[in-house]
């Protein structure tokens, strides 16, 4: 059964301290999103990928955060320095390249927590 | 104005009941509309989508969507407890993989 996995999958971390989030895709997903997931804004694309190259990272605070493929079966998500306001699920999703119907799948989520 | 608009809710149903689940939106451009459902500290898990206009059926779940209006309908029959979940509308561009969600609308189902 095929399926995104995220590590880690829960994270307490202090005010200022650099987290890395990794997501390793379906095998043969050319297609990597970055999700993150709060109460009052629901879910917000921070960036995405195909062919490990970054298409779109508009949602991502620039000076914080980076996200990259270091590899076909490998995306990260940094965060450095953390802030309380960054505490949040982070989902990544893959999915094939497609213009049709087909859709993406989500990882189980990094459940990140700064204090 | 978000491009994606649903309510939270929660919506408190009892077992049985047929549940209406919407979202409205603003891009015209809009031509798949995906459900999805997502169970506490879970992913979302695509339910089912939609191309265009009208209504596609699976089993118990309907899906519906009026462009004129940019509206976008789910209907849950005989809905059972384990149909408590948050359902988040989804609608994406034809070409264009990137989905915009709606907040969800929690369902809670009572046996």
């Amino acid at each position: 059964d095929a399926r995104v996995t995220q590590t880690p999958r829960h994270k307490v971390t202090e005010m200022g301290q650099e987290v890395t989030m990794r997501c390793q895709p379906i095998l043969g997903h050319n297609t990597v999103f970055w999700y993150r997931q709060t109460m009052m804004q629901g879910l917000e694309l921070l960036a995405y990928f195909r062919n490990r190259a970054p298409l779109d990272d508009s949602g991502m605070p620039k000076d914080r955060f980076s996200a990259e493929m270091p590899d076909a079966t490998l995306a990260t998500l940094k965060i450095q320095p953390s802030e309380p306001r960054d505490s949040a699920v982070y989902f990544c999703a893959s999915g094939p390249y497609d213009r049709g119907g087909n859709t993406i799948y989500f990882g189980e989520g990094s459940w990140l927590t700064v204090v | 104005q978000k491009e994606v608009e649903q309510d939270p809710g929660p919506l408190s149903v009892p077992e049985g009941a047929i549940v209406s689940l919407n979202c409205t939106y603003s891009n015209s451009a809009f031509q798949y509309f995906m459900w999805y459902r997502q169970y506490s500290r879970k992913g979302p898990e695509l339910l089912m989508y939609t191309y265009s206009s009208g209504n596609k059926e699976d089993g118990r779940f309907t899906a519906q969507v009026d462009k004129s209006s940019k509206y976008i309908s789910l209907f849950i029959r005989d809905s059972q407890p384990s149909d408590s979940a948050t359902y988040l509308c989804a609608p994406r561009p034809t070409g264009f993989q990137k989905l915009v969600f709606g907040t969800g609308t929690r369902l809670l189902v009572s046996p």
